[in-house]
């Protein structure tokens, strides 16, 4: 069966850096989009990036761009996002998510990952 | 960015009860609209994809409709297992936005 499960999260001071990562399994990882979506506490999901099964087209949202790298590694089944410049309000549940082929839906979720931004 | 609105924010409800949550787009989307449900501490999953198709092993008493920039999803029997929040997303173009989601409380 399909499995997505997030790794890395934890406690950084504003200013600092992270890298998360998601191993999958169960489906043909390079053959999708895959794509982060965060949740701060409390709060409605935020799509956050996603790049293609080759790593060719890769998009942001505004509030990361210049902050974040969305990368893969088709090898070993694993999509990262390294996360610089951190700051308070990126403090969310981190998700990892498969998009669907046709309608680009997100079909398979990871449990998430927490990541919190303080000093 | 295409923003994504959704009513009501919240709503009371009973078992049986026939819900209807409203999605509006900024743009036109065409049918590229999906709905998530997501329950206390848990990962979100995928109701319904292109605005009206059932995703494989979800309950027929969930349904979509719309297109263009007005969509509903539409709870028909409200089961206990339904308490939960409700998301719209469209993935027409990027980024996805998420609408703001709406709370389904027990009456």
């Amino acid at each position: 069966q399909v499995q997505l499960v997030e790794s890395g999260g934890g406690l950084v001071k504003p200013g600092g850096s992270l890298r998360l990562s998601c191993a999958a399994s169960g489906f043909t990882f390079s053959d999708y989009y895959m794509t982060w979506i965060r949740q701060a506490p409390g709060k409605g999901l935020e799509w956050v990036s996603h790049t293609s099964g080759s790593s060719s087209y890769t998009t942001y949202a505004d509030s990361v761009k210049g902050r974040f790298t969305i990368s893969r590694d088709n090898a070993k089944n694993s999509l990262y996002l390294h996360m610089n410049s951190l700051r308070a309000e990126d403090t969310a549940v981190y998700y990892c998510a498969s998009e669907g082929h046709n309608w680009n839906y997100q079909h398979y979720w990871g449990q998430g990952t927490l990541v919190t931004v303080s000093s | 960015d295409t923003q994504m609105t959704q009513s009501p924010s919240s709503l009371s409800a009973s078992v049986g009860d026939r819900v209807t949550i409203t999605c509006r787009a900024s743009q036109s989307i065409s049918t590229y609209l999906n709905w998530y449900q997501q329950k206390a501490g848990k990962a979100p999953k995928v109701l319904i994809y292109g605005a009206s198709s059932l995703q494989s092993g979800v309950p027929s008493r969930f349904s979509g409709s719309g297109s263009g920039t007005e969509f509903t999803l539409t709870i028909s029997g409200l089961q206990p297992e339904d308490f939960a929040t409700y998301y719209c997303q469209q993935s027409y173009n990027t980024p996805r936005t998420f609408g703001p989601g709406t709370k389904v409380e027990i009456k």
